[in-house]
């Protein structure tokens, strides 16, 4: 069965400062996977990144960037110079190729202090 | 474009009332799927749609639950002789194969408040 644990239920740092969103995952299979999202106050689930468990680059996108290993199956989201639009519950998911449904972690609600 | 909607944004209903809620699916796209989030159990999977194949069911929490797509597109959410434990937020997501995968665009949710 699949698991994604996001250990920290909620997180407050000052604006500007670097924030990293921990992710945890348990799979059988070899080949899935992994996502963040962001749902701000709106509501809305906003998708942020997918990452395939053959590819184990980093990557970044602006403040934003993803480290993920699968030698200790971590998918880590790390938002580099915070700002207070930041501040959301963000997700972390998991799906196995073939078998599309999201399985989705607790979630890791995020404030950014002005 | 457009993404995904879905109606009504709130729904409050009394116990043992049937409801439905409707997703209008991103246009083209071929996967559908419903979630639901509460406040107990998270983000939870109910049900998925892709293309002509049979839904994939596994997530429905119980018989009072059902979904159907018509034409490959619009989905219905029906959920028979309501309980105060289904108020949740009902998600609807859409995607389309891109790069070997489903990447799952939601939409804004119905609010269910079931007294």
């Amino acid at each position: 069965a699949q698991k994604v644990t996001q250990a920290q239920t909620e997180i407050s740092v000052v604006e500007k400062e670097d924030v990293t969103l921990d992710c945890v995952y348990e799979t059988r299979d070899t080949t899935y996977y992994l996502f963040w999202y962001k749902q701000p106050p709106s509501g809305e689930l906003v998708f942020l990144i997918r990452r395939n468990s053959f590819d184990e680059q980093n990557e970044i996108s602006g403040r934003y960037s993803w480290n993920f290993q699968k030698s200790t199956s971590s998918f880590n989201f790390t938002i580099t110079a915070s700002q207070v639009v930041d501040s959301a519950v963000y997700f972390c998911a998991l799906s196995e190729i073939g078998n599309e449904k999201l399985t989705f972690g607790t979630g890791t609600r995020l404030t950014i202090i002005p | 474009g457009a993404g995904v909607s879905q109606s009504p944004s709130n729904k409050v209903t009394e116990k043992g009332k049937d409801v439905e809620l409707r997703c209008d699916p991103i246009s083209g796209h071929t996967a559908l799927y419903w979630y639901r989030q509460s406040l107990g159990q998270g983000l939870e999977f109910l049900i998925y749609f892709q293309g002509n194949s049979a839904p994939d069911k596994s997530g429905l929490p119980s018989d009072r639950f059902s979904a159907e797509r018509t034409g490959g597109s619009v989905s219905t959410l029906t959920i028979q002789r309501t309980q105060q434990e289904d108020s949740a937020v009902y998600l609807c997501a859409s995607s389309i194969l891109t790069s070997g995968s489903f990447t799952q665009y939601f939409g804004p949710g119905t609010r269910l408040t079931v007294l």
